[in-house]
């Protein structure tokens, strides 16, 4: 069963940084792209961020370039987002989702459960 | 940047009537290939999004036969042939043709009458 595990989520104040994780188990992580796609309380959704097997590609939305970074560890089955100079506007739950990709396309076929982060003073 | 909406903003449903959502695009999202890139998902009360349809019409492993999508270019439908009381959530389309730069629908929240 593919199961993917958000963890790292919490309280920060604005300017401060957080590190995200997701771990991965029932498939080889290490043949998937994965992602990150967050969503604000009460909003919809915003993709964030993609990394590539082998972290051959990465991408990030424009809301979060330079701030974010993604990264992958195969050893360990697991997806990171380092967030650094946070903003209130980041305040949202975050979910890592597995990229299946199937003519070219990406689609986002598995998701964790998500984990919150607030940005607040 | 390739900007998605969807009509309607939401949808009281009847149980064992049919429902649609229709979904557009800024831009044709009909790739060289043949492929529409736009999938499907749903958000369930409580729940993470999860896929329902993929590459325009083609549904995900374990989604009912209730559920079909259609369109190409730029204009998208998603059918719910007879609404059940599980189908409840928010239904949002996305693009997967600009790479980077993926971009999900508003939303359209599906709710028993």
């Amino acid at each position: 069963e593919v199961q993917l595990v958000e963890s790292g989520g919490g309280l920060v104040k604005p300017g401060g940084s957080l590190r995200l994780s997701c771990a991965a188990s029932g498939f080889t992580f290490n043949s998937f792209a994965m992602n990150w796609v967050r969503q604000a309380p009460g909003k919809g959704l915003e993709w964030v961020s993609s990394i590539g097997t082998g972290s051959s590609f990465i991408y990030y939305a424009d809301s979060v370039r330079g701030r974010f970074t993604i990264s992958r560890d195969d050893a360990k089955n697991s997806l990171y987002l380092q967030m650094n100079s946070l903003r209130a506007e980041d305040t949202a739950v975050y979910y890592c989702a597995r990229d299946r990709a199937v003519a070219g396309a990406n689609h986002f076929d598995y998701w964790g459960q998500g984990t919150l982060v607030t940005v607040s003073s | 940047d390739i900007v998605m909406t969807q009509s309607p903003p939401s949808l009281p449903v009847t149980p064992g009537e049919p429902a649609s959502i229709s979904c557009r695009s800024s831009q044709s999202l009909l790739h060289s290939n043949g492929y529409n890139y736009l999938d499907w998902y749903v958000q369930k009360p409580g729940q993470s999004p999860q896929l329902l349809i993929y590459l325009g019409s083609n549904r995900a492993s374990g989604v009912p036969d209730r559920f079909s999508g259609s369109g190409s270019g730029t204009d998208f439908t998603l059918k719910i042939s007879r609404v059940e009381a599980e189908d409840v959530g928010v239904y949002y389309c996305m693009q997967v043709l600009d790479t980077p730069g993926f971009t999900f629908g508003p939303g359209t929240k599906v709710d028993i009458k």
